[in-house]
């Protein structure tokens, strides 16, 4: 079975760290792009994070630049987010998702994991 | 930076009915760079369609997309109870490069 399962989530107070994992089985993950998507209480799906399937390509949406970092680790099968100087806006359900691409068509982000929440606050 | 918006923000329609979801980019999108999705209360989103109009594996028929340039639509034929859910559109943009989400349409039952 595909899956992505999601972890590392918790409770932390502004400025804080965290470290969210991601972890893929069912597909050869070292041939996929992934993505991190986030959702704030009651609010809509928001793009945080993209990587290549070699890591060698990285992006971010402006609102985590400098403080996220995206990475991941093809022999444990892991996407990872490393998210430090957190806000109370970084307060989300955070999800890790599968990207498929079939030459310059977006075939969109197929597989999704159950998320794992993070709450900023003191 | 291209900025989605769905709407209605909310649509009301009762099973059987057919539901009309829209989605305009404030610049023009490729076709191949627009997807939809359906997410559920307490459940991750799930992939509908890309590429416009394609739908993901498992997709019922009775979901379509279409559109072009600026104005993109997903139809619902024929709802049914499970298909009420927040529908989120999404493109691909390449400058600056980022996953752009509409903020979503709330489709629930009349």
């Amino acid at each position: 079975e595909v899956q992505l399962v999601e972890s590392g989530g918790g409770l932390v107070q502004p400025g804080g760290s965290l470290r969210l994992s991601c972890a893929a089985s069912g597909f050869t993950f070292s041939s996929y792009e992934m993505n991190w998507v986030r959702q704030a209480p009651g609010k809509g799906l928001e793009w945080v994070s993209y990587i290549s399937s070699s890591g060698s390509t990285i992006y971010y949406a402006d609102s985590v630049k400098g403080r996220f970092t995206i990475s991941r680790d093809n022999a444990k099968n892991s996407l990872y987010l490393q998210m430090n100087s957190l806000r109370a806006e970084d307060t989300a359900v955070y999800y890790c998702a599968r990207v498929l691409w079939s030459g310059y068509e977006f075939l969109g982000m197929d597989v999704w994991g159950q998320g794992t929440t993070v709450t900023v606050s003191s | 930076e291209i900025v989605l918006t769905q709407s209605p923000g909310t649509l009301s329609l009762s099973p059987g009915e057919r539901a009309t979801l829209s989605c305009r980019a404030s610049q023009s999108v490729s076709s191949s760079y627009l997807a939809w999705y359906q997410q559920k209360p307490g459940q991750a989103p799930r992939l509908l369609i890309y590429g416009a109009s394609s739908r993901a594996t498992g997709i019922p028929d009775r979901f379509s997309g279409s559109g072009s340039g600026t104005d993109f639509t997903l139809t619902i034929s024929r709802l049914e109870p499970e298909d009420f859910a927040v529908y989120y559109c999404q493109q691909y943009g390449s400058s600056p490069p980022a996953y752009t989400f509409g903020q979503g349409t709330k489709l629930e039952i009349k």
